[in-house]
């Protein structure tokens, strides 16, 4: 079984400019969730989908941020514009709706380094 | 607000038995989960606790009390390649996890 698909691996960009994560869950996933982490920190959930829905964004920076997963399946993070705060790992977890056993499934990651 | 606090590093030898922590103050609880992360990897989850008590798989054991909002992670036998991180999660209902700050193992020969 594939796991979940992230691109690109790493990014450099400098500030003010914009970026674009792309992640494709497992397939049969219906939750899909973006979580930034800062070095040295744990997850902080962005945002999380049931299939094109969105649960929670609560802690999504809406000024800048923005996500999509129009067909229920893949997914895109967009950053515009880039702050040098907005350095961090954003990953990628989908996972199954039920049973509800706290299992997430994470993607390797998207490294974004703002200069 | 929802605030998981763990021991910040934990250090031990090859073939003791480590226990990491974690108290939980959220909104909304159904479970607590722990996930290990090496450097520059992905977080995988080794166990979840959705009632009190004792969770065993293998070499790792989780612990959870409701009452006392506090759960723990406890690694036997350790071996080199069980130093990475691990993180307790708290599912605050729908499957959204809220992780904690992290513990840094690092196991020593």
């Amino acid at each position: 079984e594939a796991g979940v698909a992230q691109s690109p691996r790493y990014k450099i960009i400098e500030k003010r400019q914009s970026v674009a994560f792309w992640c494709n869950p497992i397939s049969g996933h219906a939750t899909l969730y973006w979580y930034q982490q800062i070095l040295g920190q744990g997850p902080k959930l962005l945002i999380q989908f049931q299939n094109n829905g969105v649960v929670d964004d609560s802690q999504l920076p809406k000024d800048r941020f923005s996500a999509e997963r129009l067909k229920g399946v893949d997914s895109t993070l967009k950053i515009q514009p880039a702050k040098l705060e907005d350095s961090a790992v954003y990953l990628c977890a989908s996972s199954l709706v039920q049973p509800n056993t706290g299992e997430l499934f994470f993607g390797e990651g998207s490294r974004l380094t703002v200069l | 607000g929802q605030s998981l606090e763990q021991p910040s590093e934990v250090t031990a030898v090859e073939g003791a038995i480590v226990q990491i922590n974690c108290t939980y103050q959220t909104s909304g609880f159904y479970g607590l989960s722990w996930y290990q992360q090496h450097d520059g990897g992905a977080p995988t989850f080794l166990s979840y606790n959705g009632l009190d008590g004792l969770e065993e798989t293998g070499r790792f054991s989780s612990f959870l009390s409701r009452s006392d909002s506090y759960g723990y992670l406890l690694l036997q036998e350790l071996q080199m390649k069980d130093s990475a991180s691990y993180f307790c999660a708290v599912n605050t209902g729908f499957q959204k996890l809220v992780f904690g700050t992290g513990t840094r193992l690092l196991v020593s020969p």
